[in-house]
């Protein structure tokens, strides 16, 4: 059974960092597409990061470019991204998602407030 | 790609078929032949949940009563008999190019 688990989410204030991981089981990374996905708090979705399955196309939303970085580890079952000068908009729950196979996390909140 | 879901809420009686509409702002049609037109649906608590995938498509398990058409830059979802597990907000996605989203369509039972 395939499970996504994010991680990392909090409270963090505005032009901060933070790193949400997503662990992998029953499968690897390297056979999936995996997009990050938020959700904020009014229940918009927006995609922020698109990474193929061997890393070698990475693309982000016009909202995070520069300065969110997606990246998975070696053994390839855990997706990290970087989060860095957060803004009060980056307020939203975190999913990490393949859509196509219909794989979801459960999300992890991240609230940017000072 | 701008997505843009009419109604934004509905409200229908059990039994009753539901539709939403989804235009994008530029085609779908991919250079590969395939159009990435996505539905979602999303229940309280729970993330999104795929339901239709390239126009038409049904997502294993999804019931019959889900239907997906359109083409280029109009696309619909019906739910022909509406019933109470339905609830919940349904998203129209394309993954085209960048993966965007639709506003959300939120359905209720009057």
């Amino acid at each position: 059974e395939v499970q996504l688990l994010e991680s990392g989410g909090g409270l963090v204030q505005p032009g901060g960092s933070l790193r949400l991981s997503c662990a992998a089981s029953g499968f690897t990374f390297s056979n999936y597409a995996m997009n990050w996905i938020r959700q904020f708090p009014g229940k918009g979705l927006e995609c922020v990061s698109s990474i193929s399955g061997n890393g070698g196309y990475i693309s982000y939303s016009d909202s995070v470019k520069g300065r969110f970085t997606v990246s998975i580890d070696s053994a390839r079952t855990t997706m990290y991204l970087q989060m860095r000068s957060l803004r009060v908009d980056d307020t939203a729950t975190y999913y990490c998602a393949n859509v196509a196979n219909d794989y979801w996390g459960q999300g992890t909140l991240v609230t940017v407030s000072s | 790609i701008v997505m843009t879901q009419t109604p934004l809420s509905s409200r229908v009686t059990l039994g009753q078929p539901a539709s939403i509409s989804c235009r994008s702002s530029q085609s779908l049609l991919d250079s590969d032949g395939n159009t990435y037109l996505t539905w979602l649906h999303q229940r309280p608590g729970q993330p999104p949940r795929l339901l239709i995938y390239k126009v038409s498509n049904r997502f294993s398990g999804v019931p019959d009563r889900f239907r997906g058409s359109g083409a280029g830059t109009d696309f619909t979802l019906t739910i022909s008999r509406v019933e109470a597990e339905d609830v919940g907000i349904y998203y129209c996605m394309q993954g085209t190019q960048f993966p965007t989203f639709g506003q959300g369509t939120k359905l209720e039972i009057k």
